[in-house]
């Protein structure tokens, strides 16, 4: 079966600071998908970034970047120089060609405050 | 380009009356999803569809859930009748194709209250 955890229910941050987001994932297929969404007040979920199961590169876009690590099944996700509009519901979600839906976690309010 | 449009936004019912949900995914998307959301969770997935075609409902309530999507385009989603855990928000997503790798575009979605 395929499960997302997000363990961080809230969390606040004053802007500027980094925030990082921790996901965990589990799944049996050896090729997926792994994304993070954004889901602000307006609550349309905003795609951020995906990554697939066979490039375990990290990267930086612009003030986001995700760390992949297959030998811990984790997924992280950060916020450099936290803005107020960075205040959102941040979803980390899985997915795979077999079964072609999104397997999404209970998401992380992240609250930034001026 | 338009994106995922949904409607109502809002809609308040009395339990046991029927409602229906309405959405038109971005132009020139195959496949479009239906999710439930509940306050504090992620979104879960109802239907998915390959244009016209129900390729997985197996988290669809057949007894009072239906949908629709005629012509493989916009889609409709009733619920017939509603109970008071029903009250949720309702997404409509849409991608190129149905395979993992393919981002999904969420409308607004559409937030329900039964009392």
């Amino acid at each position: 079966a395929q499960k997302v955890t997000q363990a961080q229910t809230e969390i606040s941050v004053v802007e500027k600071e980094d925030v990082t987001l921790d996901c965990v994932y589990e799944t049996r297929d050896t090729t997926y998908y792994l994304f993070w969404y954004k889901q602000p007040p307006s609550g349309e979920l905003v795609f951020l970034i995906r990554r697939n199961s066979f490039d375990e590169q990290n990267e930086i876009s612009g003030r986001y970047s995700w760390n992949f690590q297959k030998s811990t099944s984790s997924f992280n996700f950060t916020i450099t120089a936290s803005q107020v509009v960075d205040s959102a519901v941040y979803f980390c979600a899985l997915s795979a060609d077999s079964w072609g839906k999104l397997q999404f976690g209970a998401g992380t309010q992240v609250v930034v405050t001026p | 380009e338009a994106g995922v449009v949904q409607s109502p936004r809002y809609k308040i019912i009395e339990k046991k009356q029927p409602v229906a949900f309405w959405c038109n995914p971005i132009s020139g998307h195959n496949t479009l999803y239906w999710y439930l959301q509940n306050l504090g969770q992620g979104p879960e997935l109802l239907i998915r569809y390959e244009n016209e075609e129900a390729v997985d409902d197996s988290q669809l309530p057949k007894d009072r859930f239906s949908a629709e999507r005629l012509k493989g385009v916009d889609s409709t989603l009733k619920i017939q009748p509603a109970e008071l855990g029903d009250s949720a928000v309702y997404l409509c997503a849409s991608s190129l194709r149905g395979q993992g790798w393919n981002e999904q575009f969420f409308g607004p979605g559409t937030r329900l209250t039964v009392l």
